[in-house]
């Protein structure tokens, strides 16, 4: 089935430790983008790419890193550098910007412990 | 700089009832608009875009109007069921880049029966 899988869907990580978010897409997709989504608010871009080996920052990207060299795949690394990075963790992706739907993942939850 | 303002307060409405959501925004003038609907712990499901130049659309008992002058989109849903409980958002292409999806904080929708 065509799609956007994220993994995993939870993740906990130690304080001073970085982790990295899977994102894979089927749908072949130019454009891919990670929000960052806190209770009971809406979604923060971090990073959005249009092209392979070609990213963006987002409104809230410091602490954050990503890598687009596969068409399919946009992980995120969230590093010691995040000082609040405990947060529900959303990818997506679509033909083109903000013209064409986007798909989203099912989400991986991130916990500092 | 480019704001989305939706009403952070849940909305309650009897079942059978129009539910009408609102989506205001500043300084920036979209040539497209979206809506999704998120369920609580997933990920937004994209429902409709409506385009500058489209002063209404309708998908089933979904509605959305744009109007460009006062800066405003409108979702309505006809014929409310409980099925329809969830977090509705507004999405709009970036002001800086269109590569860009930004959206706003959402509205809670909840429908009694």
């Amino acid at each position: 089935d065509g799609g956007i899988t994220q993994s995993p869907k939870y993740l906990f990580r130690k304080e001073g430790q970085n982790v990295t978010l899977s994102c894979e897409q089927n749908l072949n997709h130019d454009a891919m983008y990670w929000y960052r989504q806190d209770p009971g608010q809406g979604l923060r871009l971090i990073y959005y790419s249009q092209i392979v080996n070609d990213f963006q920052k987002g409104d809230i990207a410091e602490g954050y890193s990503v890598s687009r060299e596969k068409k399919e795949s946009f992980p995120l690394t969230v590093t010691s550098a995040q000082k609040n990075p405990t947060a529900f963790y959303l990818c997506a992706s679509n033909v083109q910007g903000g013209r064409a739907e986007a798909f989203f993942g099912q989400g991986t939850r991130l916990t500092v412990v | 700089s480019q704001k989305i303002e939706q009403n952070s307060e849940a909305l309650n409405i009897q079942e059978g009832k129009t539910a009408t959501l609102t989506c205001n925004y500043t300084n920036y003038s979209p040539a497209y608009l979206q809506w999704y609907r998120q369920d609580p712990g997933r990920g937004p499901v994209f429902l409709l875009l409506i385009r500058e130049n489209e002063k209404e659309k309708r998908k089933e008992r979904l509605k959305v109007t744009f109007d460009t002058t006062l800066k405003q989109s409108l979702f309505h849903i006809t014929a409310s069921q409980p099925a329809d409980s969830a977090t509705y958002l507004c999405a709009l292409p970036g002001y800086s880049s269109a590569s860009k999806i930004i959206f706003g904080s959402g509205t809670r929708l909840s429908i009694r029966p």
